[in-house]
């Protein structure tokens, strides 16, 4: 089955700086890779998603790159702010008969200091 | 009201006792899955069900069932409660394949 690799599993940057989320994964036929936000008490909030067909994507201050022949994706967040502290989840989708069954990596704890 | 919506939130139940949690969506989705995050090691899948009919295993299924009562209602029980079955545990759907998921804000459960 697939296996997704994340790191660092904490990271602490200063406001306004960069923050980079990394995950690889171990299924070629992997072809959708979501990125999720958790804020504390809450459940995990879909924040942006890439597809295997697209090597980048932006929304604003975040930004997810994909590495297909690497297997590997990332999370790019700009000018960060105290709100962007959240654990961060990265997930990757097997295609199989089945269908969207997701994967996930085990999370990095971002913190954002002022 | 929430997308979806898991019930209760919180709960501290006893070795050995049966317990039921439940998740209802306003989604339209067909496809939902139950989910257990523990921390460092992020969310592992329980089971999932792709329709009324359907129910598959996940990852980590032992000790846990299911019962997807109507397209909108899939809950999850543990029949027989160990301490470390304590965790949060999340329901989440989705519309079908290529797609995010959408979760609920979790039931965290405690096993004394």
């Amino acid at each position: 089955g697939e296996n997704v690799e994340q790191h660092p599993s904490t990271l602490s940057v200063q406001e306004g700086d960069s923050a980079v989320i990394k995950c690889t994964y171990s299924d070629s036929a992997s072809n959708y890779f979501p990125w999720y936000k958790q804020e504390l008490g809450k459940g995990p909030q879909l924040i942006i998603d890439i597809r295997s067909n697209v090597g980048e994507k932006k929304d604003q201050r975040i930004a997810v790159t994909l590495n297909k022949t690497a297997k590997h994706f990332s999370l790019h967040i700009t000018e960060t702010q105290p709100e962007d502290s959240a654990v961060y989840f990265c997930a990757a989708r097997v295609r199989t008969g089945g269908g969207n069954k997701l994967t996930f990596g085990t999370g990095t704890q971002l913190k954002v200091e002022l | 009201d929430a997308d979806v919506t898991q019930t209760p939130r919180n709960r501290i139940t006893k070795t050995g006792k049966r317990i039921m949690l439940e998740c209802s969506q306003t989604k339209g989705h067909d496809r939902m899955y139950w989910y257990r995050q523990d921390p460092g090691l992020g969310l592992q899948l329980i089971y999932y069900s792709f329709d009324v009919k359907d129910i598959n295993k996940g990852e980590i299924s032992d000790g846990y069932s299911v019962s997807r009562q109507a397209q909108a209602k899939f809950s999850l029980s543990l029949e027989s409660a160990i301490p470390n079955q304590t965790a949060l545990y999340f329901c989440a759907t989705s519309p079908g394949q290529g797609y995010g998921y959408t979760f609920g804000s979790g039931t965290r459960l405690t096993v004394v």
